[in-house]
């Protein structure tokens, strides 16, 4: 099976440092995704990748960036934490074109103070 | 991109069929309609797919109507383990996104 581990699952952090947000995935997946997830939204996407290096503005990048440095690992960094970005972060995994499945990690709940 | 429009809620008695419905009547002929769903605590899992033709897997089937404007996810025996909410999710087809929208939270009943 393919596993998505995401570092942590509750985080909290104070407004205005840097977070790291980690996610592995072990299928050797060229896709790799960011979304958040907040009540009566749904989630949204907010930067992918297609390959080591690639990157992708989803819906919502403002505030966001990503690395990706290794074909098994994206980094989601919020540069200046905010209040709201206060919300569930999930990352997901996919092999070849858009009709594959995505494979999702269960979650990092960030808290911003 | 096209939108689809789902109950916010649904319940049905466990061992029963459920049927959750989904309305895109937007839809372009080029567009996939995904299905996921998130277990409580969990990250979304994929349950099926399909473009024009229904759809059979382990999990469940895809009824999609002739004219593509609205589909139907059945779950031919539920169990409280099907207990999730249930996106529908069309995606463009050369579109990598997936945009997911609020879904149907499924309650089973013992």
């Amino acid at each position: 099976d393919v596993k998505v581990t995401q570092s942590s699952r509750y985080l909290v952090k104070r407004t205005g440092e840097k977070v790291f947000l980690e996610c592995v995935q072990d299928m050797d997946h060229e896709n790799m995704f960011w979304y958040r997830q907040d009540p009566g939204l749904g989630l949204r996407l907010i930067y992918f990748s297609y390959d080591v290096k690639m990157k992708e503005k989803g819906d919502i990048p403002e505030g966001y960036s990503v690395s990706r440095e290794k074909k098994e690992r994206f980094s989601l960094i919020l540069e200046s934490a905010s209040t709201n970005q206060t919300s569930m972060y999930l990352c997901a995994s996919r092999t070849g074109g858009g009709n594959q499945p995505q494979h999702f990690g269960d979650g990092t709940r960030l808290s911003i103070l | 991109d096209a939108k689809t429009t789902q109950p916010n809620s649904m319940e049905s008695n466990e061992e029963e069929p459920v049927h959750l419905p989904c309305n895109h009547s937007t839809i372009s002929g080029t567009d996939y309609i995904h299905w996921y769903r998130q277990l409580p605590s969990q990250g979304p899992e994929y349950v099926i797919h399909g473009l024009t033709s229904n759809v059979n897997n382990r999990m469940a089937s895809l009824a999609i109507a002739e004219d593509r404007k609205s589909s139907t996810l059945i779950l031919h025996r539920a169990t409280l383990r099907d207990a999730a909410v249930y996106y529908c999710i069309l995606r463009p087809f050369g579109n990598e996104k997936l945009t997911f929208g609020t879904g149907t939270r499924l309650t089973i009943i013992p």
